[in-house]
């Protein structure tokens, strides 16, 4: 699993507060992402970081901001939850490069706003 | 616009057939193209990777094929199981710094009944 760990597993939230999601990773990787996934849509990127403090957004980065002060954790904030945020969140490392670049992904972290 | 497209969206099969997903793809500079599995509640897991230069890789009752000249990869799976019930994610590596470098498919979800 590339030794990747997200937290918390499952949550569930009021409208309008802000939620924080962690994920840790063991093995020094330097790109670290987060996606949503949803019925019909697949995974979608929300941010991802390709070093400490260098992050970028993704397709769905509306409502949401990310943080890396350290290589081993990336944090994605909701600021301001709403029910449009109801997901499954999955943190991703990307290893090797090259032709070899191979995504591993943590557990999700499955979040309710209600 | 880098894309990746997946079909059919879903496919039901006996226990014991075979099936064939698709993956078409519009992801330029082309690196890899991966397989992912996906089974429910889990993150996905890749299960094969086809870089330029190759057209056929196998993974047990997996195979994976790629032509690039015409951009399409498919996976077949043989004498299905109940444990192949999954979602499938084609994913294209691609050169760049734009979207972390990895355009996900939506899947194909494949349920195997007995």
């Amino acid at each position: 699993d590339a030794g990747i760990t997200q937290s918390p597993r499952h949550k569930v939230t009021e409208t309008g507060t802000p939620v924080t999601l962690r994920c840790h990773q063991t093995e020094n990787h330097r790109y670290m992402y987060w996606y949503r996934q949803d019925p019909g849509h697949g995974l979608r990127l929300i941010h991802y970081s390709y070093g400490v403090k260098d992050t970028d957004k993704g397709e769905v980065s509306d409502g949401y901001s990310v943080s890396r002060s350290k290589t081993e954790d990336f944090l994605l904030t909701l600021e301001s939850a709403t029910s449009s945020q109801t997901s499954v969140y999955f943190c991703a490392i990307r290893q090797g490069g090259g032709e070899n670049t191979e995504a591993f992904f943590g557990q999700g972290t499955r979040l309710t706003v209600v | 616009k880098n894309q990746v497209e997946q079909s059919p969206q879903s496919l039901i099969i006996l226990e014991g057939k075979n099936c064939t997903l698709q993956c078409n793809y519009t992801v330029s500079p082309f690196s890899n193209l991966r397989w992912y599995k996906q089974d429910t509640g889990r993150g996905p897991v890749s299960l094969t990777i086809m870089t330029f230069s190759e057209n056929t890789k196998s993974n047990g009752r997996y195979t994976a094929t790629l032509d690039a000249d015409t951009k399409q990869s498919s996976l077949h799976i043989t004498a299905s199981q109940l444990s192949d019930s999954a979602s499938y994610i084609c994913v294209v590596t691609f050169y760049g710094g734009s979207q972390g470098n990895l355009i996900f498919g939506k899947g194909t979800k494949l349920s195997v009944k007995p």
